[in-house]
């Protein structure tokens, strides 16, 4: 089955600063990868996705890009804000059943934004 | 309807009892997914819908969970004689594949309930 790994498991930056997070892949029929932000005691939000026929993604100061030959992918967070502060996950999916939302989730990376 | 609805948001229960989440979709979306999520770690797929179909289940999901969705509409997973492992956050998300694109699928999820088993 697929296995995703996620990078730092904890990341700390100045507001302002631009924050990376890194993800690892290992089934290469994964063609969904989606980001997601989850607050305390809330749910994961949707951010961002990348489809693979895409290498990169950019929507207002959150971009993504993808490797589909290195079987990576990264969530690049341009002039952080305190509100970007959360814990974010990334997920790999392919199609099973017609559906891809079997995401295979990543363990997350705690972010912190200090002003 | 603002997005995906879960009931409760907190449940704590002894060794044993049965407990029953609700999970009310998004109104159009047809597919609906169960995921489980324990401290510090990714949510993990348990199982999901299409309209009333139960297409798929992991196989964290044992013999002592179900899940219904009996009109398509909300869901309901039940976990009979809880044990301490299953101390966790269960999230629910829906979806409806863009018309024309199905490829273009996006889960939307719920707050979540969060159960602990003494």
């Amino acid at each position: 089955g697929e296995n995703v790994e996620q990078h730092p498991s904890t990341l700390s930056v100045q507001e302002g600063d631009s924050a990376v997070i890194k993800c690892t892949y290992s089934d290469s029929a994964s063609n969904y990868f989606p980001w997601y932000k989850q607050e305390l005691g809330k749910g994961p939000q949707l951010i961002i996705d990348i489809r693979s026929n895409v290498g990169e993604k950019k929507d207002q100061r959150i971009a993504v890009t993808l490797n589909k030959t290195a079987k990576h992918f990264s969530l690049h967070i341009t002039e952080t804000q305190p509100e970007d502060s959360a814990v974010y996950f990334c997920a790999a999916s392919r199609e099973v059943t017609d559906s891809w939302g079997k995401l295979q989730f990543g363990a997350g990376t705690q972010v912190v934004v200090t002003p | 309807d603002t997005g995906v609805s879960q009931n409760p948001r907190h449940k704590i229960t002894k060794r044993g009892q049965n407990v029953t989440f609700r999970c009310d979709p998004i109104s159009e979306h047809n597919r609906l997914y169960w995921y489980r999520q324990t401290l510090g770690q990714g949510p993990e797929f348990l199982t999901y819908f299409q309209n009333e179909a139960q297409l798929e289940k992991s196989r964290l999901l044992s013999d002592r969970f179900s899940a219904e969705r009996p009109k398509g509409s909300f869901s309901t997973l039940e976990i009979q004689r809880t044990e301490q492992g299953d101390s966790a956050m269960y999230l629910c998300a829906s979806s409806l594949p863009e018309q024309g694109n199905p490829t273009n699928e996006k889960l939307l999820f719920g707050s979540g309930t969060q159960l602990s088993v003494l």
